[in-house]
């Protein structure tokens, strides 16, 4: 899988847009670009992925650029609870193996 | 999203016992599932791919037979960690492919070990 490479920690004031970004420069055109978030304590929650399009859900919007070497991860409307370590895996999900996590994203969101 | 499902949450065991941390999908059949160890202010390590039905694969550095992988159905894999001692301590966290979703891999609650 293709590594990718994002920012050690953000802050983002409560009720703001934060924009965590990721670079994978290397991704091989079958991977996709999947987020994840890990609360402290807890297992990762699955957020969102895409492979060339951007993508929206409940959660949040991916925007993957047109090269596909870089993609950001925006909550739109932050709030305490988003407070969490965010990592951005590229995979090709037929491939049959694990998720490799990096270190991710700190992302304190504050009063 | 698929649910994934970890017992126990925590556990405490005295040093030289087993135990044994079970996960399961609960609204889907898992063909695969993985488990990972995280340790305090740490990233995730993976410790073994689990396939339903046969013999789990193990990283790199990971005993298998201290790590026992069971597969026995495709909604349930088990991790038993035998004769653990207080360096076993981590965090165990197991993870399911979703196939309906396209592969997408939803991960259980995590369970907290402490070997004393």
């Amino acid at each position: 899988d293709a590594k990718t490479t994002q920012p050690t920690s953000m802050d983002c004031a409560e009720g703001r847009a934060a924009n965590l970004p990721c670079n994978h420069s290397t991704i091989s055109g079958n991977e996709y670009v999947y987020w994840y978030r890990q609360i402290h304590s807890q297992g990762p929650q699955y957020i969102i992925h895409g492979l060339k399009n951007n993508e929206t859900n409940e959660m949040a919007s991916l925007i993957i650029t047109e090269d596909r070497k870089s993609s950001t991860l925006i909550l739109p409307h932050a709030t305490l609870r988003d407070t969490a370590v965010y990592y951005c895996i590229v995979r090709a999900p037929n491939s049959g193996y694990a998720l490799n996590f990096g270190k991710g994203t700190s992302l304190l969101v504050t009063p | 999203g698929a649910v994934v499902s970890q017992h126990p949450s925590w556990v405490i065991c005295k040093s030289g016992t087993s135990v044994k941390i079970e996960c399961r999908s609960l609204d889907f059949q898992a063909t695969t599932m993985f488990w990972y160890r995280q340790f305090p202010k740490q990233s995730l390590m993976l410790m073994a791919t689990s396939n339903e039905g046969s013999k789990a694969t193990y990283e790199q550095g990971v005993e298998k037979d201290k790590f026992l992988i069971n597969h026995a159905s495709l909604t349930l894999s088990t991790l038993t960690v035998t004769s653990a001692h207080p360096e076993d301590s981590s965090f165990y966290i197991c993870s399911a492919t979703h196939r309906a979703s396209g592969n997408t891999i939803y991960f259980g609650e995590g369970s907290w070990l402490t070997v004393v």
